[in-house]
């Protein structure tokens, strides 16, 4: 079956620190990711999505990036963090034959 | 581009009771999917419910049914004998033909005891 791992569940950082989220698929191949940003009682907003390896397509300008260094690997990054990239991160992972997405537990990450 | 939209920030229902979420979305697609996602206090995003837009048939998860109006493009959630461990935030999602998803702005769902 398929599982996604995403880790860690929490963190707190200080402004200007470096980030890595990192997420993970299993059991399934050629999976399309995604990175979405939730601020407290708001709703989704999609940062970064990938189809295959090395194919990143980021949907809003911001201090974050993405990559993709293997098929079922999905990485979010920052060199330097701002108050305003805290809020509640999930990766999720989506195909052809599994039509919504599956959505990882999340990073809970408090800029401070 | 396609929107969904979810009118009722907040909704309650008594334990026991049935409550109905409402989903609007627009497009100009004919084949698409529709998910229900449930985002409890732990904020894990559980898949509800989903519907293929080419079957007529509302899809159906034990307490939890969908009132599929394709031509409306409404896409209402009914929760049936409601418990308190459905209290979360729903959200509508819309998947295109080309594997891209939108969001609703969610509905939070409080069960009164």
């Amino acid at each position: 079956s398929q599982t996604i791992h995403q880790w860690p569940a929490t963190l707190v950082q200080p402004v200007g620190s470096p980030l890595s989220l990192e997420c993970t698929v299993e059991g399934t191949s050629n999976p399309n990711l995604y990175w979405y940003r939730q601020a407290a009682g708001r709703g989704l907003q999609l940062l970064f999505y990938s189809v295959g390896i090395g194919q990143i397509s980021s949907e809003v300008p911001q201090n974050l990036s993405a990559s993709r260094p293997q098929d079922r690997q999905f990485i979010l990054s920052s060199k330097k963090l701002l108050l305003s990239d805290s809020g509640f991160y999930l990766c999720a992972w989506s195909s052809t034959a599994n039509y919504g997405y599956t959505f990882g537990s999340g990073t809970r990450l408090t800029v401070v | 581009a396609q929107t969904v939209t979810q009118s009722q920030p907040e909704m309650s229902v008594q334990e026991a009771e049935t409550v109905t979420l409402s989903c609007t979305y627009d497009t100009s697609e004919s084949d698409y999917y529709l998910f229900w996602y449930k985002q409890p206090p732990s904020r894990q995003m559980i898949l509800v419910i989903r519907q293929e837009a080419y079957k007529q048939q509302n899809a159906t998860e034990n307490r939890f049914s969908v009132n599929f109006q394709k031509a409306a493009k409404s896409f209402s959630l009914k929760i049936s004998d409601s418990q308190l461990g459905d209290a979360a935030m729903y959200f509508c999602a819309y998947r295109s033909a080309s594997n891209q998803f939108y969001f609703g702005t969610g509905t939070s769902l409080t069960v009164i005891p």
